[in-house]
């Protein structure tokens, strides 16, 4: 168990609608990075939070938006799906971030599968 | 932008031999390389880091290489076993910004 915790585990939904995923970092973590992994792309980094400010962004779409509260929480909305944005959601935490001189690990959470009808 | 390399086939190895999976990246080095094991239906688990000054780094079975002049990573798994058995992605540092790069993975097979 990673610590990092993500709801909900799977959704179901139709085209053209919209849906939030949430997701709680480990105890303590600033960093809260969100994943997309579908069979054909792999892993692909959307977007990070550092304490409550986006620090990065990655593939997103404009379809797509994240924020971090000051609980540290975080969701991704995804909104007007598509087929294509069935995937797998990761969401990952670390304590700072990664990227330059830094290396924290990076905590992944089980995933929210989506599947868009 | 960053192009990581990872063989897309299936690798079966038997029990108790040498796994040793490959990551080839392209168009510039980053300053340090991780590998992660990915269970079916899981998120990624953290392995290893090694950074681009270091040749080598160990932790129990596992061993990894980077090797800057090549662009190529090595991830051994010695004396493996069938619970080894999983898909192991290769990720770098993005260019001046935060988050991972991720190769798509080898998924790793060990025949009892």
């Amino acid at each position: 168990d990673s610590g990092v915790t993500q709801t909900p585990k799977h959704l179901i939904t139709a085209t053209g609608q919209r849906v939030t995923l949430r997701c709680s970092p480990r105890s303590g973590d600033l960093s809260v990075y969100w994943y997309q992994q579908s069979l054909d792309q792999g892993l692909q980094f959307l977007i990070q939070y550092y304490n409550g400010e986006e620090r990065a962004k990655g593939n997103i779409l404009e379809r797509f938006s994240a924020q971090q509260f000051p609980d540290l929480h975080s969701e991704l909305n995804l909104s007007s799906l598509e087929l294509g944005d069935s995937a797998l959601y990761f969401c990952a935490s670390s304590l700072h971030f990664t990227g330059g001189a830094r290396t924290d690990t990076q905590y992944f959470g089980p995933g929210t599968r989506l599947t868009v009808l | 932008s960053q192009k990581i390399e990872q063989n897309s086939e299936a690798l079966n190895i038997q029990e108790g031999k040498t796994a040793t999976l490959t990551c080839n990246y392209t168009n510039y080095s980053p300053a340090y390389l991780q590998w992660y094991r990915q269970d079916p239906g899981r998120g990624p688990v953290f392995l290893l880091l090694i950074r681009e000054n270091e040749k080598e780094k160990r932790k129990e079975r596992l061993k990894v290489t980077f090797d800057t002049t090549l662009k190529q990573s090595l991830f051994h798994i010695t004396a493996s076993q069938p619970a080894d058995s999983a898909t192991y992605l290769c990720a770098l540092d993005r260019t001046a910004a935060d988050g991972l790069t991720f190769g798509k993975g080898t998924h790793l097979i060990i025949q009892p």
